[in-house]
């Protein structure tokens, strides 16, 4: 399966600014997923936005979808030092038996 | 929330051994597992798809003589290295969505914590 893109490979802040990350993706979805994982560790769902919305929010977590564009991207408002994970989004294809696609993944690292 | 429990975590052994990770929904049905595996600072391939009662589904390039995927129950599916080498040697992640009366879309997946796979 094709991966995804994301933007940046890494970043770097200070807590308490905005962190922004970036998906594009190549087929049509069913929805587009964000994760996050720590070092040597599985996968922590964060949120899922579906195909036909534009816009969704979670907490500090502000996720948006531009299906013409295939693209999403996440913003983790207010960054505090445990945010510092990968971020990984992920799509559902349409057509596909539920296996999702995974973006090569943003290293967010948030500094006290 | 559903959890799901991948065992064992590490596994350190010499080459040609076969090696099993488990991966169990603990609080949920799943009809439907998948295996992925990663390599260091890169992103999840998917490896298979796993499914109750039937034969696994390989993605292009897997082998599926070397890695072994049954699913003999609704909560647990079972990924089995053949004859490991160095070159297997990765970290490996299950997921599972909850069963549905139908495929559905839009449900989130639960992973377990992965198996970092040494081979010496």
């Amino acid at each position: 399966s094709q991966q995804g893109e994301e933007d940046p490979q890494a970043l770097s802040i200070q807590e308490g600014e905005n962190a922004t990350m970036n998906c594009s993706y190549e087929t049509s979805i069913n929805n587009l997923q964000w994760y996050r994982q720590n070092s040597g560790r599985g996968l922590v769902h964060l949120i899922l936005i579906r195909s036909n919305e534009r816009e969704k929010h979670s907490g500090r977590l502000r996720v948006t979808l531009d299906t013409s564009k295939k693209s999403s991207s996440l913003l983790i408002t207010a960054s505090r030092a445990a945010d510092t994970a990968s971020y990984f989004c992920a799509t559902d294809a349409v057509g596909s038996a539920r296996q999702l696609t995974f973006g090569s993944g943003t290293q967010l690292t948030v500094l006290p | 929330g559903a959890v799901v429990s991948q065992h064992p975590s590490r596994v350190i052994c010499k080459s040609g051994t076969s090696v099993k990770i488990e991966c169990r929904s603990l609080d949920f049905q799943a009809t439907t597992m998948f295996w992925y595996r990663q390599f260091p600072k890169q992103s999840l391939m998917l490896m298979a798809t796993s499914n109750e009662g039937s034969k696994a589904t390989y993605e292009q390039g897997v082998e599926k003589d070397k890695f072994l995927i049954n699913h003999a129950s609704l909560t647990l599916s079972t990924l089995t290295v053949t004859s490991a080498h160095p070159e297997d040697s990765s970290f490996y992640i299950c997921s599972a969505s909850q069963r549905t009366g139908q495929l559905l879309h839009n449900q989130p997946q639960h992973f377990g914590d992965g198996t970092r796979l040494s081979i010496l």
